[in-house]
């Protein structure tokens, strides 16, 4: 019944690994989101992409890539971990994008990162 | 620019008062707001939006467009209430800006 899942829930990795973070929804949103929460819980955007097509993409490293094999899984793929990587990453899913309406955007249970 | 503040990280009331957490906005658009809320061990939901002038679990926001304010209110804290709350504005490109965040704690 889970509307937006997310795994791992925890991910402890090393320096320089390369690490993926999945993400699925079952709500038939078309926009799929990826946030990332800081240790001051700031919460930012980093990805947006509707009917898998990238829609925002935030000022983020390029060893983030999103990936979006269908319009209900947006996987993050983050390559040459870094310390400053270590953070809560948080999938969304919204219908229509946000464009007019205000539609809700549906978070998932988040990924607590920790980079050694 | 666009951003959005909230200028307290932290704010304690007390079981039965109540409770202002404030938010203002930067956008030169058409702004529409929402709050969203984070319980303890829970995912972040959303909690009200400016365009539906709803009240949801007691509380209520209104748009201020000159102040570009969009306080959340609740005339009487519950201990349920504790939790993270995030302001957040959505811009006409479809991007969604939080605010910093607030931590409610209620105290019994």
């Amino acid at each position: 019944d889970t509307a937006v899942s997310q795994t791992p829930k925890y991910l402890v990795t090393q320096m320089g690994n390369d690490k993926s973070i999945k993400c699925e929804q079952n709500l038939g949103h078309d926009t799929m989101y990826w946030y990332k929460q800081d240790s001051k819980k700031f919460l930012k955007i980093m990805f947006s992409y509707n009917n898998k097509e990238l829609i925002i993409n935030e000022t983020v490293p390029n060893r983030f890539s999103p990936k979006s094999p269908d319009k209900a899984h947006l996987n993050l793929h983050i390559n040459s971990l870094e310390l400053g990587d270590s953070a809560v990453y948080f999938c969304a899913s919204s219908q229509g994008g946000l464009a007019g309406g205000g539609n809700e955007q549906f978070f998932g249970p988040g990924t607590r990162l920790t980079v050694l | 620019a666009q951003r959005v503040t909230q200028p307290e990280k932290l704010l304690s009331v007390f079981k039965g008062a109540p409770v202002e957490l404030k938010c203002n906005y930067s956008y030169s658009g058409s702004p529409e707001l929402f709050w969203y809320v984070q319980y303890s061990r829970q995912r972040l939901q959303l909690l009200l939006r400016h365009i539906s002038r709803e009240s949801i679990k007691g509380f209520t926001a209104d748009l201020n467009k000159g102040e570009t304010s969009f306080h959340l209110k609740k005339p009487f804290a519950q201990e349920e209430d504790s939790a993270m709350y995030y302001c957040a504005l959505k811009t006409s490109y479809d991007k969604v800006i939080f605010g910093p965040g607030t931590s409610l704690s209620v105290i019994p």
